[in-house]
């Protein structure tokens, strides 16, 4: 089993539309949780970052972190083609640097 | 302000031959890590330098990967008889004093084919 799960989708929506991305992951240590965007052929993007559980908001996204069940999300509302794009979440521990775990990515696709 | 950055962008070798891939890190980021991205494996980590030491090599698939990091700044991960395993991209990122790595900032990436 991995550490960290996320469906690989397609997800695909109309525009305007809100959009859910979620992950799990098994490793109890990590407190430190990302959302990063890639498009095709570039690198990784950093969206959002939180620290332990609770909920964060910019602009159009909202990420939240349940660490009782383990459980992250990832909300982007109002969606626009220009979200098209994979969804990575990672996550790392406290070690004092801290290598980052990925999930697999969730391929979204937003159609006008 | 510039990026991460990385060279080759894409890079297609034949089995056997050895390869280097390049990082410069955005100026002042004290950890740089490489990571591959792979069909089916997701992003991997490689292994992470603070400064020019390497204190978690650990990602590294086997010893015909090494890599190295001078002046604090470039780093090079060279792969040596590459194998068509090896194909992948190679992303290099860089992340600032304070964040305890945290926030890692991206490049956009090697892509390697071995033949």
């Amino acid at each position: 089993q991995k550490e960290v799960e996320q469906d690989p989708g397609p997800l695909s929506v109309p525009e305007g539309a809100i959009v859910s991305l979620n992950c799990t992951y098994s490793n109890s240590a990590f407190q430190y949780f990302m959302w990063y965007r890639q498009y095709s052929r570039k690198g990784p993007e950093l969206l959002m970052y939180t620290y332990s559980s609770g909920n964060k908001e910019d602009g159009r996204f909202t990420a939240q972190v349940d660490k009782s069940s383990k459980y992250i999300s990832l909300f982007i509302r109002d969606s626009q083609p220009s979200d098209s794009a994979t969804y990575l979440c990672a996550m790392s521990g406290t070690g004092g640097y801290n290598k980052l775990i990925f999930g697999a990515g969730t391929r979204l696709a937003v159609h006008p | 302000g510039a990026g991460v950055s990385q060279s080759p962008s894409n890079k297609v070798t034949e089995k056997g031959k050895d390869v280097e891939l390049r990082c410069d890190p955005i100026s002042g980021h004290t950890a740089l890590y490489w990571y591959r991205q792979s069909l089916g494996q997701g992003l991997e980590f490689l292994i992470y330098f603070q400064g020019n030491s390497a204190p978690d090599k650990s990602g590294l698939p086997s010893d015909r990967f090494s890599a190295e990091r001078t002046g604090g700044s470039v780093s090079t991960l060279t792969i040596q008889r590459t194998q068509q395993e090896d194909s992948a991209v190679y992303l290099c990122a860089s992340s600032p004093i304070g964040t305890g790595g945290n926030e890692q900032f991206f490049g956009p990436g090697t892509r390697l084919t071995v033949l």
